[in-house]
């Protein structure tokens, strides 16, 4: 299958501060990039689609200006979560859709976001 | 939107099979997915069906009735590294493809 990597894997960060997560499709063009956030022993939690070159759409309850999203290539969609507080603590996982592969979404491993 | 549901759980001994159903309402269906998540990872892709019938894959195999919004995925010879969450997701064709998403269901392989 189509590879899809998510930096970083892990991270731990202040109260206030912001962190960014980059997503890239390897090995194919991802015109549409998922964003999911997964509580523990839960199934994921859209938050917004990113579409190459335009603003991403964000799901209900979602606050665009926290969690900004850019996609600013077909291969690079990137989150950062602003001003990060203990709640916003979660396992943020991305998707990338190829359009050659019948429209599958493929997943990055994830990043554990764990907000001092 | 979607409703889809899943069984919370499932135990099975290692060598056996097991079905894992899934059953879902939504208005401008385009797919359904089977993803396998292990605890701390991100989920793998499985199978995919648009189609009626049974695609089958190595041990796993998944099958699709449109009419009766009904799917399920199949696993054979179980193996203890199967232990893991199975997602059942739908796209939604009215709703910029984006996927829903079932609670997943939790398989536990014994030996």
């Amino acid at each position: 299958g189509a590879v899809v990597s998510q930096h970083p894997s892990w991270v731990i960060c202040k109260s206030g501060t912001s962190v960014k997560i980059e997503c890239r499709s390897l090995d194919f063009q991802a015109t549409t990039m998922f964003w999911y956030r997964q509580f523990p022993k839960q199934s994921l939690m859209l938050m917004a689609t990113s579409n190459e070159g335009s603003k991403a759409t964000y799901e209900q309850g979602v606050e665009k200006d926290k969690f900004l999203i850019n996609h600013a290539s077909l291969t690079l969609s990137t989150l950062t979560v602003t001003s990060a507080h203990p709640e916003d603590s979660s396992f943020y996982i991305c998707s990338a859709r190829s359009a050659v592969a019948k429209n599958i979404q493929y997943f990055g491993a994830g990043t554990r976001l764990s907000v001092l | 939107g979607q409703n889809i549901d899943q069984p919370t759980e499932m135990t099975a001994t290692e060598g056996a099979i097991v079905q894992i159903n899934c059953t879902y309402q939504t208005s401008g269906f385009n797919g359904l997915f089977w993803y396998q998540q292990h605890a701390g990872e991100a989920p793998t892709f499985l199978s995919y069906n648009v189609l009626d019938g049974l695609e089958e894959k190595g041990r796993f195999s998944s099958f699709l009735s449109r009419s009766k919004g009904y799917s399920y995925l199949l696993l054979k010879e179980l193996q203890m590294k199967d232990s893991a969450s199975y997602l059942c997701a739908v796209r939604d064709s009215r709703a910029l493809g984006k996927l829903s998403f079932g609670a997943g269901t939790t398989v536990t392989v014994r030996a």
